[in-house]
């Protein structure tokens, strides 16, 4: 089985802090995502990695950087939280580059930013 | 550009009822991928079926079908016999193959099962 692993369930950070939310795969999978879920607009795309060191911007970039040094691990930075911030936060990865596999997801981190 | 609409926002139904969740999407490919996902409370999506667009006839899993119409762009998911246990989030989702495998989600719909 696919398992996608996330660092942290419940994150609460105080705003202008700096988040690092972090995102394991152990499928040897090449692509990982970054999603933000929020009531009503269901998942949005932040960056995307397609191999170690690549990244893409998704639709929702602006505020986030991301992070891949092994291909197992894909992280996200909020370089200064903001309250606009607070979501859930899911990671999510698929075998192969540029196709269409099913993604697997992590549980979500649900993060709050006072 | 794809666009993937739910416009149920919430479906209510008491245990065995059957429900159905609509998913209509918009693109420009010729070639794509449909998926649905579960949500449960405890937040992880969970895999349910991926439909490629040459591919229209219904499947069925246990308690799910599925009906996909290319002619109406939609892909609807069908629960029948409606448990506690299926009350969670469900998403429809959209791939394009020039899409590098990036989903386009639906808004999502809360079913909510009572006993």
């Amino acid at each position: 089985d696919v398992k996608v692993t996330q660092s942290s369930r419940y994150l609460v950070k105080r705003t202008g802090e700096k988040v690092f939310l972090e995102c394991v795969q152990d499928m040897d999978h090449e692509n990982m995502f970054w999603y933000r879920q929020d009531p009503g607009l269901g998942l949005r795309l932040i960056y995307f990695s397609y191999d170690v060191k690549m990244k893409e911007k998704g639709d929702i970039p602006e505020g986030y950087s991301v992070s891949r040094e092994k291909k197992e691990r894909f992280s996200l930075i909020l370089e200064s939280a903001s309250t606009n911030q607070t979501s859930m936060y899911l990671c999510a990865s698929s075998p192969s580059f540029g196709s269409t596999d099913t993604q697997y997801f992590g549980p979500g981190t649900r993060l709050t930013v006072l | 550009a794809q666009k993937v609409t739910q416009a149920q926002t919430e479906i209510s139904v008491v245990e065995k009822e059957d429900v159905t969740l609509d998913c209509v999407y918009e693109t420009r490919d010729t070639t794509y991928y449909l998926f649905w996902y579960k949500q449960p409370p405890s937040g992880e999506l969970v895999f349910l079926i991926r439909r490629n667009s040459f591919d229209e006839q219904n499947e069925i899993s246990g308690r799910y079908s599925w009906n996909f119409q290319k002619s109406t762009s939609s892909f609807n998911f069908t629960i029948t016999a409606s448990q506690v246990v299926d009350s969670a989030v469900y998403f429809c989702a959209l791939s394009g193959t020039d899409s590098w495998g990036k989903l386009q989600f639906g808004a999502g719909t809360q079913v909510v099962v009572t006993p």
